[in-house]
Formats: structure tokens, sequence, C-alpha cells
């Protein structure tokens, strides 16, 4: 299996643009986890998929955020308008259920200027 | 909600010592399981080690081994004979209903 496949690897915005953020989790797992990384706040869960069904979205940290997994291979994290204060490293990670580890992508840099 | 914190924001080692780093979460839960990832500058989050709750024998990989205490709710990660290689974040995580990281170690390896 090729791993969590994320992309774009490196996204740079202008500010008030929509960004997209794309996430292929390893087959068969049924969670799925998108996180945020920064220096100042560290690695944040955003959002938590069971078996494609939003579970626990309270760390998305506003309406400008948006999550999907329209089927088990795929999840969507949207950002719009997008805002300077959002750059940071994007993660989606994935797992056999909640409980088991997780295995992460490569993340995506966001940086919007 | 289950909470995970790492009170070392840095560590330092000397080349083939042991370190060890720190971890404590609070919960209710009875099962569950426990990891340590580590994170180069690469940024890929790698797994290191993990602990099912259950057992009472604690994990061990290779040069890295952990001290579960359940009862105190204590997880720390030991790395024996450093290598440089192992300069990177270290970040704790609980696994129950959900999965939830500490704020990381950042661990620095001297020569």
């Amino acid at each position: 299996d090729a791993g969590v496949i994320q992309s774009p690897r490196h996204e740079v915005t202008e500010m008030g643009q929509e960004v997209t953020l794309r996430c292929k989790p390893i087959s068969g797992h049924n969670s799925l986890f998108w996180y945020r990384q920064t220096m100042m706040r560290g690695l944040e869960l955003l959002i938590y998929f069971n078996n494609n069904v939003p579970i626990d979205d309270s760390g998305m940290p506003e309406d400008r955020f948006s999550a999907k997994m329209p089927n088990a291979s795929f999840s969507t994290l949207k950002i719009q308008p997008s805002e300077p204060r959002d750059s940071a490293v994007y993660f989606c990670a994935s797992s056999f259920t909640g409980r088991t580890e997780a295995f992460f992508g490569q993340g995506t840099r966001l940086t919007v200027v | 909600a289950q909470t995970v914190t790492q009170s070392q924001p840095e560590m330092s080692v000397q080349e083939a010592e042991t370190v060890t780093l720190s971890c404590t979460y609070d919960t209710s839960e009875s099962d569950y399981y426990l990891f340590w990832y580590k994170q180069p500058p690469s940024r890929q989050m790698i797994l290191v080690i993990r602990q099912e709750a259950y057992k009472q024998q604690n994990a061990t990989e290779n040069r890295f081994s952990v001290n579960f205490q359940k009862a105190a709710k204590s997880f720390s990660l030991k790395i024996s004979d450093s290598q440089l290689g192992d300069a990177a974040m270290y970040f704790c995580a609980y696994a129950g209903n959900m999965l939830t990281f500490g704020g990381g170690t950042r661990l620095m390896v001297k020569p």
C-alpha cells in the first residue's frame, strides 16, 4: 500500500481565495483524521471521520473550514475564504479503527499571503 | 475529553547516552492505546512504539522502550544509545474514542 496520500504537498494562495486539500487514506482503514500543525498551537485535531461519517468536528476553527468524506477512499478539507492565519501544515491520517495507531500522510504546507 | 501533556518542550542528550521523555494523560476510559510518534525535520510522522492499556508489560522496540504506569496515567519513552538520527520532535498520543496528541518534545542529540 502506498500509505496515506495527500495533495498538494505545498500550496501558496492569496488571502480570500478558496483552498482545497485532498487525502486518500490507506485502503481498509475506516477512520480518518485531519490535523493542523503550527509552531504556536502544535498538532490540533480538526475533524475525525469514522466510516465516512464526521464523528467530532469540534476542532474545526470556524465556518470557513469544511471537510467531507464522500467515500472510503477520499476526503477533502476546504478553506473558504482563506486567511493568513490559516498558514500551517495540514496532515491527514487514517487508522483501522479510531483506537489503533494512525498513519500519516506527508502533509500539505499551506501559505496564505 | 482526554488530554495529553508533555511537560518537557525540549530535551538534550549526548550521543550514545540514554534519555527519557515524559508524558501524562487524563482519561476516564479503561480501554485505550498509547503511542509515541517521531517527527524529524522532513515533517513525516513516524510511529515509534505502541502500548495497549490492558497489557502490563512495557513495550519495547529495539532502542526504544516505554514505562507505562496505568494508575499514574504516565507513559514515558526511553531512548537508549541515542543516535544523531534520533533528533526530532516526539509526540505522545492517546487513542481511546479519539486520537489525541501531546504538545511535543524537541529532542536534540549532541555529538
